[in-house]
């Protein structure tokens, strides 16, 4: 099955600077790669997810880089707000089905 | 849409007792997926189900879980009898059927086995 590695597991930024979490995978023929929010108390939610047939893509403030020839993405969050204080998760599915493995998560804390 | 919609948000229970959680997913969509949260192993996904029918159990840790989906917009995953470790957050979600796209999460429920 799909093995994802997310670091690092926190991440301490101030307000305005950039944060960036990286994800590794397993599974070469995994093709899709969802980042998900979860606030304190909440429900995990879609922030942005990329396809392989593109390497970068960009939603605002957030970014997600892909290179899968090393198999590993990344999340980039620019000019960082305390909303953005939460727990993120990197997933990838194992090729053949829907399931989806989760990193670990990174807490990220923006420091006012 | 509501999302999906689970139940009860909150259960505490005495170790050894059943309890069920209940799971309606959003109208139309495809799969169905039972995920368990804690702070030791993080997101691990227990079940899930295609066209009501299960796919995969592979994660459902003992015999002592179960899970049953009767019909498009219900599922349940039981424990019996349940144990303190059972404790965690228990997340349904649901997608569409077309491949790589996004999972709805429900709000969770909180599970505390004493």
């Amino acid at each position: 099955g799909e093995n994802v590695e997310q670091h690092p597991s926190t991440l301490s930024v101030q307000e305005g600077d950039s944060a960036v979490i990286k994800c590794t995978y397993s599974d070469s023929a995994s093709n899709y790669f969802p980042w998900y929010k979860q606030e304190l108390g909440k429900r995990p939610q879609l922030i942005i997810d990329i396809r392989s047939n593109v390497g970068e893509k960009k939603d605002q403030r957030i970014a997600v880089t892909l290179n899968k020839t090393a198999k590993h993405f990344s999340l980039h969050i620019t000019e960082t707000q305390p909303e953005d204080s939460a727990v993120y998760f990197c997933a990838a599915p194992t090729s053949n089905d829907y399931k989806l493995s989760f990193g670990a998560g990174t807490t990220v804390t923006v420091r006012a | 849409d509501a999302g999906v919609i689970q139940s009860p948000r909150h259960e505490v229970t005495e170790m050894g007792q059943e309890v069920t959680l209940r799971c309606k997913p959003i109208s139309g969509h495809d799969y169905l997926f039972w995920y368990r949260q804690t702070m030791m192993r993080g997101l691990e996904l227990l079940i899930y189900f295609n066209n009501n029918v299960p796919i995969d159990d592979s994660g459902m840790p003992e015999d002592r879980f179960s899970a049953k989906m009767p019909n498009a917009s219900f599922s349940t995953l039981k424990i019996q009898p349940s144990e303190p470790r059972d404790s965690a957050v228990y997340f349904c979600a649901s997608s569409s059927g077309t491949p790589n796209t996004e999972a709805f999460f429900g709000q969770g429920t909180r599970l505390t086995v004493v």
